[in-house]
């Protein structure tokens, strides 16, 4: 049974380009979160998506966005990258978006921006 | 500030002997937490969780133990094993939909 895919693994950019990530979740999950995570950090919350509706946001800027599909999986798009925007961004599923349920995370993306 | 605070960087631990992972949290909003451990180049793998309804929560190896007075969090490993290398990191939720607040980490090293 597979788990949560994202692609790609890693990825660079130069800075003031645009990068689309993506997620495909547990089967029957229909949840996805979005995290980034910076070196000697934990993940801090970008996004979360439950029925193709952005259900929450973290403290991120408006050049980050998101959308859910009809079948769960998900895109996080980031737009005038900055070099601070290098980290390795995890997405997550889970059953439900009402919280108090386990988080699956998918092996992350690499995002190099130079 | 940091709502979720790990705050030992690393931990050495011997085969075999009991490693215990703390966690302090400052959102008294929180009522459900977990665990994950994360080796390099891969994602977190969930663990562990528990509810604040409770103040234990067991599953083979794994304890974690719940102070909701000192908004304090444990994660005990007996008998920790070589393949528990790994960092790992303390995440709590409100139940709401803006997601897990995590902590720094902690590096356990397991020596032989």
């Amino acid at each position: 049974d597979a788990g949560v895919t994202q692609s790609p693994t890693h990825l660079i950019k130069t800075r003031g380009q645009h990068v689309t990530l993506r997620c495909s979740p547990i089967s029957g999950h229909k949840s996805v979160s979005w995290y980034q995570q910076v070196l000697g950090q934990g993940p801090q919350f970008i996004f979360q998506y439950y029925e193709k509706e952005e259900r929450g946001r973290g403290n991120f800027p408006d050049r980050f966005s998101a959308r859910q599909f009809p079948n769960y999986s998900s895109e996080l798009n980031v737009n005038a990258l900055l070099l601070g925007d290098s980290a390795l961004y995890l997405c997550a599923s889970s059953s439900w978006a009402g919280g108090n349920t386990e988080a699956f995370f998918g092996q992350g993306t690499r995002l190099t921006v130079v | 500030d940091q709502q979720v605070k790990q705050n030992s960087p690393s931990l050495s631990v011997q085969e075999g002997r009991i490693s215990i992972l703390n966690c302090d949290y400052t959102n008294s909003m929180f009522d459900y937490f977990l665990w994950y451990k994360k080796y390099p180049a891969e994602g977190p793998t969930f663990l562990i969780s528990i509810s604040s309804i409770k103040d234990k929560n067991e599953d083979g190896r794994f304890t974690v133990f719940l102070n909701k007075s000192a908004k304090h969090l444990s994660l005990h490993i007996v008998p920790s094993q070589p393949g528990d290398s790994a960092v790992y990191f303390c995440a709590a939720s409100r139940g709401g939909a803006d997601g897990l607040t995590f902590g720094k980490g902690t590096h356990l090293i397991i020596q032989p």
